[in-house]
């Protein structure tokens, strides 16, 4: 069974620095593509970075040069590194695999970052 | 590419139809275009991916149609548990994915 949890959620201050972890089971992560989505509170979802096989990594505008997105192969887990948060950063987090169809067919339940 | 979904909010009873717009401001490629519900409290749900194929275990009620810019996501009739929010989502223009605003599917 494929499965994702999410962990390293929390409050934290403006400027301050955060890690969110997404260990896999039931599949290996570095064969696929793996994405972090974020939904600040009621509102909708938004893309905020992807990880390739090959290892090749992608950010939305809004993140580029604050958060960094990594793996461990070993642990078959999947990084977010979160610095420089900003209130609008305020979301919860959720990783995600796109599966062989190229849409994102698993989802972990998500962790929630307060920035405050 | 921005996905704008429509109507913001459908309110309908249990039994009817219900279908949901999506529209892409450039063509999708390869119609690269998904549908998710979400209920609260909880992470989405993949629906649909490449504009018409339902993921695994997902009703036949659930079809999705529509190709270059214009999608439709009709549940033929709704369940008491399909009241919930629909995204849409593009994943041809990789490597950025975009959402549409949600689509709201409530009980009349």
């Amino acid at each position: 069974e494929v499965q994702l949890v999410e962990s390293g959620g929390g409050l934290i201050q403006p400027g301050g620095s955060l890690r969110l972890s997404c260990t896999a089971s039931g599949f290996t992560v570095n064969y696929n593509y793996m994405s972090w989505v974020r939904q600040a509170p009621g509102k909708g979802l938004e893309w905020v970075s992807t990880i390739y096989s090959g290892g090749s990594t992608y950010y939305t505008d809004s993140v580029k040069g604050r958060f960094t997105l990594s793996r461990d192969n070993s642990k078959n887990t999947l990084y977010l590194q979160m610095n420089s948060l900003r209130a609008e950063d305020t979301a919860v987090y959720y990783c995600a695999r796109q599966g062989l169809v190229g849409a994102f067919d698993s989802w972990g339940q998500g962790t929630l970052v307060t920035v405050s | 590419i921005v996905l704008t979904q429509s109507p913001g909010t459908l309110s309908l009873s249990p039994g009817e139809r219900a279908t949901l717009s999506c529209r892409a401001s450039q063509s999708v490629s390869s119609n690269y275009l998904a549908w998710y519900q979400q209920k609260p409290g909880q992470a989405p749900r993949l629906l649909i991916y490449g504009a018409s194929s339902r993921a695994t275990g997902i009703p036949d009620r659930f079809s999705g149609s529509g190709s270059g810019t214009d999608f439709t996501l009709t549940i033929s009739r709704l369940e008491p548990e399909d009241f919930a929010v629909y995204y849409c989502q593009q994943y041809g223009s990789s490597p950025t994915w975009t959402f549409g605003q949600g689509t709201k599917v409530e009980i009349k």
